[in-house]
């Protein structure tokens, strides 16, 4: 079936440390998400990225489509970048999303 | 541009109830799919709806079901609750089918005792 895999699942930094997150996955796929779950459970969008290179402020992400994976680069981590990040993916037409386990990060001041 | 809300925040019910869980979609958006989140887990896919018609159904059974309204606000409708059904609720609004972004509401935390 379908799969989406998340590492690391656990990542503590110090704040000010850089760190990468990866999403592998296993088809094609015509949507790729990250998001940022906040303590309340609000998933917050960060990235909306099939294919490509994006960057917004501290955050940047890449797809690579055709090896099938993806990675989040958080860069100078704040404390309030701690939380649960989750890649989703949709692979068909009926744009249903397919959630990896996460990444739950903890960063210390 | 108003985001996706949903309610109510929580509920609390008792094993056998039926409950209704509501979401308006964000302006513009005519397609709503439903994710139940358990503590510790990733969302998993309920169903979809688009333009009042359902649009694809995840491994979940016929318990649960859905209503997507004209103005493509959207009911989850969860009959005979179990213990198991305690999480969060997850609606989550797009424009079009293939490939479009998602926005998520804040949630509705059902616990069912």
């Amino acid at each position: 079936g379908i799969q989406v895999e998340q590492s690391p699942p656990d990542l503590i930094l110090q704040e000010g440390a850089n760190s990468t997150l990866r999403c592998n996955f296993s088809d094609s796929v015509n949507n790729l998400q990250w998001f940022h779950q906040n303590p309340w459970g609000q998933l917050i969008n960060l990235f909306y990225i099939p294919s490509g290179t994006k960057q917004n402020g501290r955050l940047s992400a890449t797809t690579v489509a055709t090896e099938r994976y993806s990675l989040l680069y958080i860069s100078s981590s704040q404390t309030t970048d701690s939380g649960v990040y989750f890649c989703a993916v949709a692979f068909n037409a009926g744009n249903m999303l397919t959630f990896g386990g996460g990444t739950r990060l903890m960063v210390k001041p | 541009e108003t985001g996706v809300t949903q309610s109510p925040t929580h509920l609390i019910k008792t094993r056998g109830q039926q409950v209704t869980l509501r979401c308006s979609s964000q302006s513009g958006h005519n397609t709503v799919s439903w994710y139940q989140q358990a503590l510790g887990q990733g969302p998993q896919f309920i169903f979809q709806y688009y333009r009042e018609e359902e649009n694809g159904r995840g491994n979940f059974p016929p318990r649960f079901s859905g209503l997507q309204f004209p103005n493509y606000s959207s009911e989850l409708n969860v009959n005979a609750l179990e213990l198991d059904d305690s999480a969060l609720y997850l609606c989550a609004s797009s424009l079009g089918l293939a490939g479009t972004e998602q926005y998520f509401g804040p949630g509705t935390r059902l616990t069912v005792t």
